[in-house]
């Protein structure tokens, strides 16, 4: 059963472009939304979270856009940069049990 | 601080036998989960621990097991090793466990090969 849906799976970027990843979910008991991003060999890290009482949150030059009544939610990189190639994984939790429920992954490759 | 740390880095195990990975949460931090990450793929939930007590368990058979110590360091054992198992396992800490949107800190991770 798949609870949330990530794509594209793969996108290629230019530098300074924009990259833009979307998540759907399935479930409205989810109450967080946070992004991680992964660096081959690494651990995922946090990069930026949503709560379903806000349509967006902006931290520098990552934006996540959340759509409460389509139950979709995005993660925009405005000016993308060559560090940014990582894999990216939107993520939804209940608060209920704090469990990560991961999407595919999209692997962004920006180009110099 | 040190971030969560995760032993052994890589291990390489035949199928049958038993394997047992290592994490020690962010200090301060009383809840571990454990993740499996098969490659190319999102991470799997697989255990949840708070305060010593497992308080969510993912779609894993039995053959996975987890303890959390009284020092919050957390302990994850897979018995009968398929060739399956072969993942990224990942441990994440956090502060507490339950509301929602307590951050969720991930370790490197544990390579782990079944041949």
């Amino acid at each position: 059963q798949q609870q949330v849906k990530q794509s594209p799976q793969s996108l290629i970027v230019q530098k300074g472009g924009i990259s833009i990843i979307n998540c759907a979910y399935e479930n409205t008991a989810f109450d967080y939304f946070p992004w991680y991003q992964q660096f081959p060999g690494k651990g995922p890290a946090l990069l930026i979270a949503i709560r379903p009482d806000v349509s967006e949150k902006k931290e520098g030059r990552f934006t996540i856009s959340f759509n409460k009544s389509a139950k979709q939610f995005s993660l925009h990189i405005m000016d993308s940069q060559p560090g940014d190639s990582a894999t990216y994984f939107c993520a939804v939790v209940s608060s209920n049990t704090g469990k990560l429920i991961f999407g595919q992954g999209t692997t962004l490759q920006v180009k110099p | 601080d040190a971030g969560v740390t995760q032993s052994p880095t890589h291990l390489i195990k035949t199928r049958g036998q038993h394997v047992t990975l290592r994490c020690s949460p962010i200090s301060g931090h009383k809840s571990v989960s454990w993740y499996q990450q098969v490659l190319g793929q999102g991470p799997q939930f697989i255990f949840q621990y708070y305060e010593k007590e497992e308080r969510g368990r993912g779609n894993f058979p039995d053959r996975f097991s987890a303890r959390q110590f009284p020092n919050y360091s957390s302990e994850l054992n897979v018995n009968a090793l398929l060739l399956g198992d072969s993942a990224l396992y990942l441990c994440a800490s956090s502060l507490e466990v339950g509301s929602g949107t307590d951050t969720q800190y991930f370790g490197p991770g544990t390579r782990l090969t079944v041949l």
